[in-house]
């Protein structure tokens, strides 16, 4: 399987609704869990980020929960406005092997693309 | 303090060619990552580099190399472009022990 899967590909809520987002990851040693958000053409930017030694972290209207022994995260944005649609992408560190060697690599799920209705 | 830069925004190549996309780290930053993003998938890791070396890769081939400066910018360079590599490139800083990476805003590569 995938090492950080991401649900839903795709969401549609009305303005005012909130939206959740949710990913899993494979690595258990994982502790750093950043969410993205990429406008079309523009570049992914830092919204909100979680580490391992907290259960939740909230900043206005998004917030993001982390559950380390099931290992697996979310994005809640209330009170959804429409300049939040976006491609929103979650990422973890994971222990990586290439070639022999290895490394910790920030690995992003698939995206789910966010479109909020007027 | 200044953001993320990157040159160019857009590129167009042939296949076989040989390409150089450059980054400028944010102010402060010492480490840089490359990350290539295939239209409708989430960046995917090339490598990183620290100190002017390579400090962890993707599962890229040897086609796939880079550099870093003195002053903590960076270079891709792609040899033998294929059509597969027709992707947004992008690069991102960072602080050493910080896990917190800053995106540019990306060179857009069309293989021909």
């Amino acid at each position: 399987g995938e090492n950080v899967e991401q649900h839903p590909s795709t969401l549609s809520v009305q303005e005012g609704d909130s939206a959740v987002i949710k990913c899993t990851y494979s690595d258990s040693a994982s502790n750093y869990f950043p969410w993205y958000k990429q406008e079309l053409g523009k570049r992914p930017q830092l919204i909100i980020d979680i580490r391992s030694n907290v259960g939740e972290k909230k900043d206005q209207r998004i917030a993001v929960t982390l559950n380390k022994t099931a290992k697996h995260f979310s994005l809640h944005i209330t009170e959804t406005q429409p300049e939040d649609s976006a491609v929103y992408f979650c990422a973890a560190y994971i222990f990586e092997e290439y070639s022999g060697a290895g490394s910790y690599q920030l690995t992003f799920g698939k995206g789910t693309k966010l479109s909020v209705i007027p | 303090e200044t953001g993320v830069t990157q040159s160019p925004t857009h590129l167009i190549k042939t296949r076989g060619q040989q390409v150089t996309l450059r980054c400028s780290s944010q102010s402060g930053h010492n480490t840089v990552s490359w990350y290539q993003q295939a239209l409708g998938q989430g960046p995917q890791f090339i490598f990183q580099y620290y100190r002017e070396e390579e400090n962890g890769r993707g599962n890229f081939p040897p086609r796939f190399s880079g550099l870093q400066f003195p002053n903590y910018s960076s270079e891709l360079n792609v040899n033998a472009l294929e059509l597969d590599d027709s992707a947004l490139y992008l690069c991102a800083s960072s602080l050493v022990g910080d896990d917190t990476q800053y995106f540019g805003p990306g060179t857009r590569l069309t293989v021909l």
